[in-house]
C-alpha cells in the first residue's frame, strides 16, 4: 500500500503570495491517479485536481498540479482570501489513500 | 446536476447498529462507483473502500472489513454503508463520495456513539 506524506504540516502565508503543498508517496506512483482535494471547517471536501494536473469542473486556474514518480505538488500561483483551507493528496490506485493534510493559514 | 444526498446525523449507543444512505441524482447512478471516506474529529480523511454500483461488489480497504457493509438499492439510485458493534472510536463523519477520485461528495453524516 502506498503511503502519502504531505509537507509541511502548517503553511502560513498572506492573500496574493504563492503556496506550494508537497505530497511525496512512499513507493513510485506508476500511474496518475493523483488527486487534491480542499477542505473548508464544517464542509465536505471538494475536488481540486485529478489525474495528476486536471483541474476538477469550476476550479479556478490559480491552482495547479504537477510532478510524477514519488513526488507531487499543488501549486496556489495567487491566494484568495477562500484558499485558506486544509488540503489533502489523495492516491487512487489499486488502493486509495489520502495524505495527512496541510493547513493554510493566513499570515 | 449532480448530488449526493446524505441522511441525518445519529446517535448510537455502543454495540448498536447504524445506516447510513447516500442518495444520488442527476446522473447514471450505475456507471459510477460510490466511495466511502470516514473522519473523525479534528482528523484527517480515511478511505473505507468502496462499492461497484453496476455489480453491487464491495471492496473494504485495511480497518474495514467485518463490522462494515456497503450495499446498494439500485431502484432508488441510493448507496448504504452499515456498522455493526458500533464502538466509541466510530465516532466520525462519513462521507459518501462519486468514482475513485471523488468528485462529487454528500454532506456527510455525523454518526456519534455514546451511552
Amino acid at each position: 500500500e502506498i503511503m502519502l506524506t504531505q509537507s509541511p504540516g502548517t503553511l502560513s502565508l498572506s492573500p496574493g503570495e504563492r503556496a506550494t503543498l508537497s505530497c511525496r508517496a512512499s513507493q513510485s506512483v506508476s500511474s496518475t491517479f493523483l488527486a487534491w482535494y480542499q477542505q473548508k471547517p464544517g464542509q465536505a471536501p471538494r475536488l481540486l485536481i485529478y489525474g495528476i494536473s486536471s483541474r476538477a469542473t469550476g476550479i479556478p486556474d490559480r491552482f495547479s498540479g504537477s510532478g510524477s514518480g514519488t513526488d507531487f505538488t499543488l501549486t496556489i500561483s495567487r491566494l484568495e482570501p477562500e484558499d485558506f483551507a486544509v488540503y489533502y493528496c489523495q492516491h487512487y490506485g489499486s488502493s486509495h489513500t489520502f495524505g495527512q493534510g496541510t493547513k493554510l493559514e493566513i499570515k | 446536476q449532480v448530488q449526493l444526498v446524505q441522511s441525518g446525523s445519529e446517535l448510537k449507543e455502543p454495540g448498536s447498529s447504524v445506516r447510513v444512505s447516500c442518495r444520488t441524482s442527476g446522473y447514471s447512478f450505475t456507471n459510477y462507483a460510490i466511495n466511502w471516506v470516514r473522519q473523525a474529529p479534528g482528523q484527517g480523511l480515511e478511505w473505507m473502500g468502496w462499492i461497484n454500483t453496476n455489480t453491487g461488489y464491495p471492496t473494504y480497504a485495511q480497518g474495514f472489513t467485518g463490522r462494515f457493509v456497503f450495499s446498494l438499492d439500485t431502484s432508488v439510485s441510493t448507496a448504504y454503508l452499515q456498522i455493526s458493534g458500533l464502538k466509541a472510536e466510530d465516532t466520525a463523519i462519513y462521507y459518501c463520495a462519486r468514482v475513485s477520485y471523488c468528485d462529487y461528495w454528500g454532506q456527510g453524516t455525523l454518526v456519534t456513539v455514546s451511552s
